[in-house]
Protein backbone atom coordinates (compact mmCIF):
# COMPACT_ATOMS: atom_id res chain seq x y z
CA UNK A 1 0.00 0.00 0.00
CA UNK A 2 1.27 3.60 -0.80
CA UNK A 3 2.22 4.97 2.14
CA UNK A 4 3.69 8.15 2.95
CA UNK A 5 5.81 8.15 7.15
CA UNK A 6 7.61 11.17 9.12
CA UNK A 7 9.02 9.76 11.83
CA UNK A 8 9.56 12.63 14.04
CA UNK A 9 6.70 14.29 15.26
CA UNK A 10 8.04 17.16 16.90
CA UNK A 11 11.68 18.76 15.92
CA UNK A 12 13.39 21.26 18.00
CA UNK A 13 16.57 22.84 17.13
CA UNK A 14 18.41 26.27 17.55
CA UNK A 15 18.55 29.31 15.35
CA UNK A 16 21.39 28.78 12.73
CA UNK A 17 21.80 25.24 13.39
CA UNK A 18 20.84 22.41 10.42
CA UNK A 19 17.61 20.62 10.70
CA UNK A 20 16.60 17.55 8.60
CA UNK A 21 13.10 16.81 8.48
CA UNK A 22 12.66 12.88 7.52
CA UNK A 23 10.15 11.51 5.05
CA UNK A 24 10.07 8.08 3.95
CA UNK A 25 7.37 6.66 1.27
CA UNK A 26 6.27 3.37 -0.08
CA UNK A 27 4.90 3.44 -3.37
CA UNK A 28 5.29 1.18 -6.25
CA UNK A 29 5.38 3.22 -9.05
CA UNK A 30 7.54 6.93 -10.12
CA UNK A 31 7.07 8.94 -7.24
CA UNK A 32 5.77 12.53 -7.33
CA UNK A 33 6.88 14.00 -3.68
CA UNK A 34 5.74 17.37 -2.06
CA UNK A 35 6.59 18.87 1.30
CA UNK A 36 3.55 21.30 2.35
CA UNK A 37 4.41 23.62 5.11
CA UNK A 38 1.43 25.04 6.98
CA UNK A 39 2.75 28.18 9.30
CA UNK A 40 0.98 28.91 12.91
CA UNK A 41 -2.76 29.91 11.87
CA UNK A 42 -2.31 29.77 8.24
CA UNK A 43 -3.19 27.59 5.59
CA UNK A 44 -1.13 24.74 4.04
CA UNK A 45 0.99 25.72 0.94
CA UNK A 46 3.37 24.08 -1.25
CA UNK A 47 6.54 24.01 -0.69
CA UNK A 48 8.71 22.47 -3.04
CA UNK A 49 8.18 19.42 -5.23
CA UNK A 50 10.90 17.65 -6.48
CA UNK A 51 10.31 17.40 -9.95
CA UNK A 52 11.60 21.20 -9.90
CA UNK A 53 14.69 20.69 -7.96
CA UNK A 54 14.16 23.72 -6.35
CA UNK A 55 15.16 25.60 -3.53
CA UNK A 56 12.67 27.52 -1.69
CA UNK A 57 13.07 29.68 1.53
CA UNK A 58 16.73 28.02 1.68
CA UNK A 59 14.80 24.39 1.84
CA UNK A 60 15.76 21.84 -0.04
CA UNK A 61 14.70 17.97 -0.81
CA UNK A 62 16.47 15.17 -2.58
CA UNK A 63 14.50 11.95 -3.75
CA UNK A 64 16.76 8.66 -2.84
CA UNK A 65 14.57 5.97 -4.60
CA UNK A 66 17.10 3.39 -3.59
CA UNK A 67 16.16 4.07 0.45
CA UNK A 68 12.56 5.53 -0.26
CA UNK A 69 13.24 8.94 1.04
CA UNK A 70 12.37 12.67 0.77
CA UNK A 71 14.01 14.49 3.21
CA UNK A 72 13.94 17.99 3.59
CA UNK A 73 16.71 19.60 4.63
CA UNK A 74 18.36 23.40 5.33
CA UNK A 75 21.33 24.29 6.54
CA UNK A 76 20.72 27.36 8.83
CA UNK A 77 17.22 27.19 10.41
CA UNK A 78 15.30 30.47 11.18
CA UNK A 79 13.07 31.55 13.39
CA UNK A 80 10.63 31.86 11.15
CA UNK A 81 10.83 28.88 9.59
CA UNK A 82 8.80 27.40 12.93
CA UNK A 83 5.82 25.17 11.22
CA UNK A 84 4.17 22.22 10.73
CA UNK A 85 5.59 20.43 7.78
CA UNK A 86 3.82 17.49 5.78
CA UNK A 87 5.45 15.31 3.15
CA UNK A 88 2.59 14.19 0.36
CA UNK A 89 2.59 11.56 -2.28
CA UNK A 90 0.93 12.20 -5.70
CA UNK A 91 -0.85 9.65 -6.10
CA UNK A 92 -2.63 9.96 -9.87
CA UNK A 93 -3.42 13.23 -8.26
CA UNK A 94 -4.80 12.49 -5.01
CA UNK A 95 -2.09 13.24 -2.28
CA UNK A 96 -1.23 10.88 0.56
CA UNK A 97 0.55 12.97 3.42
CA UNK A 98 2.35 11.72 6.46
CA UNK A 99 1.89 12.54 9.79
CA UNK A 100 3.58 16.00 9.96
CA UNK A 101 6.47 16.99 11.67
CA UNK A 102 6.05 20.27 13.84
CA UNK A 103 9.34 21.59 13.61
CA UNK A 104 10.26 24.63 16.13
CA UNK A 105 13.45 27.06 16.07
CA UNK A 106 14.34 28.30 18.83
CA UNK A 107 16.37 31.86 18.94
CA UNK B 1 -7.50 36.41 -6.62
CA UNK B 2 -7.01 32.77 -7.18
CA UNK B 3 -8.31 30.91 -4.23
CA UNK B 4 -9.92 28.49 -2.18
CA UNK B 5 -12.91 29.23 0.18
CA UNK B 6 -14.28 27.72 3.23
CA UNK B 7 -17.38 28.14 5.53
CA UNK B 8 -17.96 28.79 8.10
CA UNK B 9 -14.09 29.27 9.66
CA UNK B 10 -15.58 28.20 13.10
CA UNK B 11 -18.49 26.25 14.27
CA UNK B 12 -19.48 24.83 17.42
CA UNK B 13 -22.70 22.39 17.26
CA UNK B 14 -24.67 19.67 18.93
CA UNK B 15 -24.56 15.84 18.74
CA UNK B 16 -26.92 15.11 16.01
CA UNK B 17 -27.78 18.51 14.37
CA UNK B 18 -26.94 18.08 10.49
CA UNK B 19 -24.11 20.64 9.34
CA UNK B 20 -22.77 21.83 5.96
CA UNK B 21 -19.14 23.70 5.21
CA UNK B 22 -18.96 24.70 2.22
CA UNK B 23 -15.52 24.74 0.03
CA UNK B 24 -15.56 26.90 -3.46
CA UNK B 25 -12.83 27.59 -5.68
CA UNK B 26 -12.38 29.68 -8.31
CA UNK B 27 -9.09 28.11 -10.45
CA UNK B 28 -11.71 25.64 -12.63
CA UNK B 29 -9.78 22.60 -10.67
CA UNK B 30 -11.00 19.35 -11.21
CA UNK B 31 -10.01 17.73 -8.54
CA UNK B 32 -11.47 18.99 -5.08
CA UNK B 33 -10.27 17.05 -1.65
CA UNK B 34 -11.37 16.97 1.95
CA UNK B 35 -9.45 16.61 5.18
CA UNK B 36 -9.04 16.55 8.68
CA UNK B 37 -6.03 17.82 11.17
CA UNK B 38 -6.48 16.53 14.48
CA UNK B 39 -3.26 16.35 16.64
CA UNK B 40 -0.65 13.34 16.16
CA UNK B 41 -2.87 12.17 13.49
CA UNK B 42 -1.83 14.69 10.77
CA UNK B 43 -4.11 14.84 7.68
CA UNK B 44 -6.30 12.32 6.23
CA UNK B 45 -8.84 12.11 3.73
CA UNK B 46 -12.21 12.27 3.71
CA UNK B 47 -13.78 12.20 0.30
CA UNK B 48 -11.73 13.51 -2.81
CA UNK B 49 -13.62 14.06 -5.79
CA UNK B 50 -11.82 13.70 -9.28
CA UNK B 51 -14.83 15.83 -11.24
CA UNK B 52 -18.24 16.81 -11.43
CA UNK B 53 -20.30 14.06 -10.28
CA UNK B 54 -17.12 12.24 -9.52
CA UNK B 55 -16.89 11.68 -5.61
CA UNK B 56 -14.84 8.70 -3.92
CA UNK B 57 -14.28 7.70 -0.41
CA UNK B 58 -10.94 9.13 1.47
CA UNK B 59 -9.15 7.01 4.39
CA UNK B 60 -11.96 8.43 7.07
CA UNK B 61 -15.20 8.83 5.08
CA UNK B 62 -17.78 7.59 8.19
CA UNK B 63 -20.29 9.95 8.99
CA UNK B 64 -19.49 12.35 6.30
CA UNK B 65 -20.93 12.55 2.83
CA UNK B 66 -19.91 14.98 0.16
CA UNK B 67 -21.58 16.28 -3.17
CA UNK B 68 -20.30 17.77 -6.80
CA UNK B 69 -22.65 19.12 -8.65
CA UNK B 70 -20.53 21.83 -10.00
CA UNK B 71 -17.51 22.11 -10.77
CA UNK B 72 -16.08 25.31 -8.80
CA UNK B 73 -17.84 23.37 -5.74
CA UNK B 74 -17.55 20.61 -3.08
CA UNK B 75 -19.83 20.80 0.11
CA UNK B 76 -19.11 18.92 3.27
CA UNK B 77 -22.10 17.57 5.05
CA UNK B 78 -22.34 15.66 8.24
CA UNK B 79 -26.14 14.95 8.62
CA UNK B 80 -25.49 13.78 11.95
CA UNK B 81 -22.31 15.17 13.89
CA UNK B 82 -20.89 13.24 16.96
CA UNK B 83 -17.78 14.49 19.28
CA UNK B 84 -15.25 12.26 17.49
CA UNK B 85 -15.75 14.80 14.55
CA UNK B 86 -14.31 17.60 16.36
CA UNK B 87 -11.31 18.34 14.18
CA UNK B 88 -9.74 21.48 12.12
CA UNK B 89 -11.35 20.51 8.51
CA UNK B 90 -9.66 21.67 5.10
CA UNK B 91 -10.69 21.75 1.59
CA UNK B 92 -7.97 21.61 -1.31
CA UNK B 93 -8.50 21.78 -5.17
CA UNK B 94 -6.05 20.81 -7.47
CA UNK B 95 -5.61 20.49 -11.22
CA UNK B 96 -5.37 16.74 -12.64
CA UNK B 97 -1.83 15.55 -13.71
CA UNK B 98 1.60 14.70 -12.02
CA UNK B 99 3.21 17.20 -9.82
CA UNK B 100 0.39 19.56 -9.28
CA UNK B 101 0.16 21.51 -6.60
CA UNK B 102 -3.00 21.48 -4.45
CA UNK B 103 -4.19 24.63 -2.97
CA UNK B 104 -5.82 24.76 0.39
CA UNK B 105 -8.94 26.33 2.17
CA UNK B 106 -7.98 28.61 5.22
CA UNK B 107 -10.00 25.83 7.55
CA UNK B 108 -13.09 25.31 9.89
CA UNK B 109 -12.57 24.14 13.02
CA UNK B 110 -15.33 22.28 14.17
CA UNK B 111 -16.83 21.43 17.56
CA UNK B 112 -19.39 18.71 17.76
CA UNK B 113 -20.36 19.07 22.01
Amino acid sequence: AQRVTQPEKLLSVFKGAPVELKCNYSYSGSPELFWYVQYSRQRLQLLLRHISRESIKGFTADLNKGETSFHLKKPFAQEEDSAMYYCALDQGGKLIFGQGTELSVKP
Amino acid sequence: EAQVTQNPRYLITVTGKKLTVTCSQNMNHEYMSWYRQDPGLGLRQIYYSMNVEVTDKGDVPEGYKVSRKEKRNFPLILESPSPNQTSLYFCASGSLGRSNEQFFGPGTRLTVL
